[in-house]
Order: C-alpha cells, then sequence, then structure tokens
C-alpha cells in the first residue's frame, strides 16, 4: 500500500502565481479531503469529494482557490494567483466510507 | 461555536512512563472520535478511534477513554518510548459516514525525557 501520495513536497514561489498542488489517493478510496494546516489556525478542512464529486467546499478561502478530481486516482488544488498568507502545509486525506482518513505526507508552500 | 480543544498544549514524560493526552470536546452530537499522531515533515497518522456507544477501546500500547458525560477524551500510552515523540491530536465527527466533517483538536506535543 503506497499510501497517499503528494507532490511537489516543497513549493516555494513569488506572490501572483499559479501555483498547483496534486495528490494521489489510496487506490479504492472513494472519499478524498484537501487540508490546510498553519500554526495560527491548526488543521482546517477546504473541501472534499465523494466518488470525484465535490461535496462541500465551504473551507475554501477564497475563489483564487479551486479544486478538481478529474477521475479516482488524482485531485489538483490551484491557487491562482497566490498570496503570501497561503503559505501553509497542505494535506490530502482520503478514506472509505466510515474508515478514518489517511493522509498524505503534506506540501509546504511558501509564497514570498 | 462547537470546538474540539486540548487541555495541555506540551507534554514531558519520562521514557519508559505512561502518558496520558486529554482533549475536552464540546458537541454532544458527536459520534466519532479519533486520534491521530504527527511527526515531523509528515502528514497526521492515525492511531485509534472510538464510537460514542463505548467508553473504552484499547490498541497496541494505546488506550482511548471516552467520558461522554463531562465530554473529554484521553489517549494513553502505555511505556512511552522516544518513537512516540510527536503532536497529537483528538479529532471528533457528528457521525460515523465519511460524510460528516471532521473537527481536528489544537494538538498536544509530547516530548520523551531519556
Amino acid at each position: 500500500d503506497a499510501g497517499v501520495i503528494q507532490s511537489p513536497r516543497h513549493e516555494v514561489t513569488e506572490m501572483g502565481q499559479e501555483v498547483t498542488l496534486r495528490c494521489k489517493p489510496i487506490s479504492g478510496h472513494d472519499y478524498l479531503f484537501w487540508y490546510r494546516q498553519t500554526m495560527m489556525r491548526g488543521l482546517e478542512l477546504l473541501i472534499y469529494f465523494n466518488n470525484n464529486v465535490p461535496i462541500d467546499d465551504s473551507g475554501m478561502p477564497e475563489d483564487r482557490f479551486s479544486a478538481k478530481m478529474p477521475n479516482a486516482s488524482f485531485s489538483t488544488l490551484k491557487i491562482q494567483p497566490s498570496e503570501p498568507r497561503d503559505s501553509a502545509v497542505y494535506f490530502c486525506a482520503s478514506t472509505l466510507d466510515g474508515q478514518p482518513q489517511h493522509f498524505g505526507d503534506g506540501t509546504r508552500l511558501s509564497i514570498l | 461555536g462547537e470546538s474540539v480543544g486540548l487541555h495541555l498544549p506540551t507534554l514531558s514524560v519520562q521514557e519508559g512512563d505512561n502518558s496520558i493526552i486529554n482533549c475536552a470536546y464540546s458537541n454532544s452530537a458527536s459520534d466519532y472520535f479519533i486520534w491521530y499522531k504527527q511527526e515531523s515533515g509528515k502528514g497526521p497518522q492515525f492511531i485509534i478511534d472510538i464510537r460514542s456507544n463505548m467508553d473504552k477501546r484499547q490498541g497496541q500500547r494505546v488506550t482511548v477513554l471516552l467520558n461522554k458525560t463531562v465530554k473529554h477524551l484521553s489517549l494513553q500510552i502505555a511505556a512511552t518510548q522516544p518513537g512516540d515523540s510527536a503532536v497529537y491530536f483528538c479529532a471528533e465527527r457528528p457521525g460515523y459516514s465519511s460524510a460528516s466533517k471532521i473537527i481536528f483538536g489544537s494538538g498536544t506535543r509530547l516530548s520523551i525525557r531519556p
């Protein structure tokens, strides 16, 4: 079991640039979650999908954030344009209904 | 609003001793509780969970206790080892289905003294 795979592990870019974070969930899982973790706000749910369909995006901070899940094995979280306050660690997690969520090791994003 | 919180932000324990990490929750409708461990540079890792119809559940070296009367959750780690050093998060979910959002607490850092 390869676990949830996220890429890149680290991203440093200048404000205004587009950032794309990628996630490959565990095969067979039907839920996928995107979280953001900061020292100030802890772990926040941004959006989650069930069977590739976005169910709840109420945690997405602004229209600059968007997420897609074109198929069961891939999801992206995009920020355009990026701002320094978007700097955080972004986690992807996946699960089967009723089971605990399995997290990837995150993407550490720094916006200069 | 509803929240999950931790009594102790940091905990220092002698290697070999037992550790107890506490958590208070405020949503009486929560039905499912989870403990996660997060090591530096990694994502949260599932440790153990418990449903509201139970008051105790044991795993390997870990035990979770749930007191619904006072809305309190605790994680006990037996014979604490250096590898147990991490931040521990409690989390609650108002329902067993994954469609219910998990609310994470702020975390407790556990450090092990040699």
